[in-house]
């Protein structure tokens, strides 16, 4: 069964700092990735997705992920860490076109000033 | 409105009750999407909609759970007989159709029941 699993329920960074949230997945086969954010009281935004395109994939808010299919894994990074980032982030994949999504438990970011 | 919306945005049923929560979608959208996401952890498939035909609704945990679209756009999601396991906040998303095109989420309806 496929499944997402992001290491690290909790990630502290300082302001100004690297960002890097950590997902692997397990597939046979290349999957659809997506990362979403949840801030406080507010539904899920999403930030970027891989569809079997570029494999650097470029999002909103300055974030970005790289699939790399030897590693099954999809991190997010941030160069530059900012006090709005703090929210809880949540790597997610499909097998396929017509598969329901599914997400990891997701990592609580926070930033230090 | 411009996103998503769900109503009650906090529910607090007894064991036992009935509850009914709403989802209106962004005006066009033609999936509609439910899940449920426990404390801690990651938002869970419930059910799916195309227009108003439920297309899957595998992870329904229980006969307790029901899920409708009658008109195509507003969907309400059931329970029956409330128990403390379904406590969780009930997520509804949106899109111009299919999985690959971006779900618009809302709020959710945070439900908690004694």
């Amino acid at each position: 069964a496929q499944s997402v699993t992001q290491l690290g329920s909790h990630v502290s960074v300082s302001e100004g700092a690297l960002v890097l949230l950590r997902c692997n997945y397990s597939s046979s086969v290349p999957p659809y990735l997506f990362w979403y954010v949840q801030y406080p009281n507010q539904g899920l935004q999403l930030l970027l997705k891989y569809t079997s395109a570029a494999t650097l994939v470029k999002g909103i808010n300055g974030f970005e992920a790289e699939f790399k299919k030897s590693e099954t894994s999809f991190h997010l990074t941030k160069p530059s860490a900012h006090m709005s980032d703090a929210a809880e982030y949540f790597c997610a994949v499909i097998m396929n076109r017509d598969d329901k999504i599914i997400f990891g438990k997701g990592t609580r970011l926070h930033i230090l000033p | 409105g411009a996103g998503v919306s769900q109503s009650p945005r906090y529910k607090v049923a007894k064991r036992g009750q009935d509850v009914a929560l709403r989802c209106d979608p962004i005006s066009g959208h033609v999936s509609l999407f439910w899940y449920q996401q426990a404390l801690g952890q990651g938002p869970e498939f419930l059910t799916y909609f195309q227009n108003e035909a439920q297309l899957d609704k595998s992870g329904l945990p229980s006969d307790r759970f029901f899920a409708e679209r009658p008109e195509g756009s507003v969907s309400t999601l059931k329970i029956q007989r409330t128990q403390q396991e379904d406590s969780a906040v009930y997520l509804c998303a949106s899109s111009l159709g299919g999985e690959l095109n971006e779900q618009f989420f809302g709020p959710g309806t945070r439900l908690t029941v004694l």
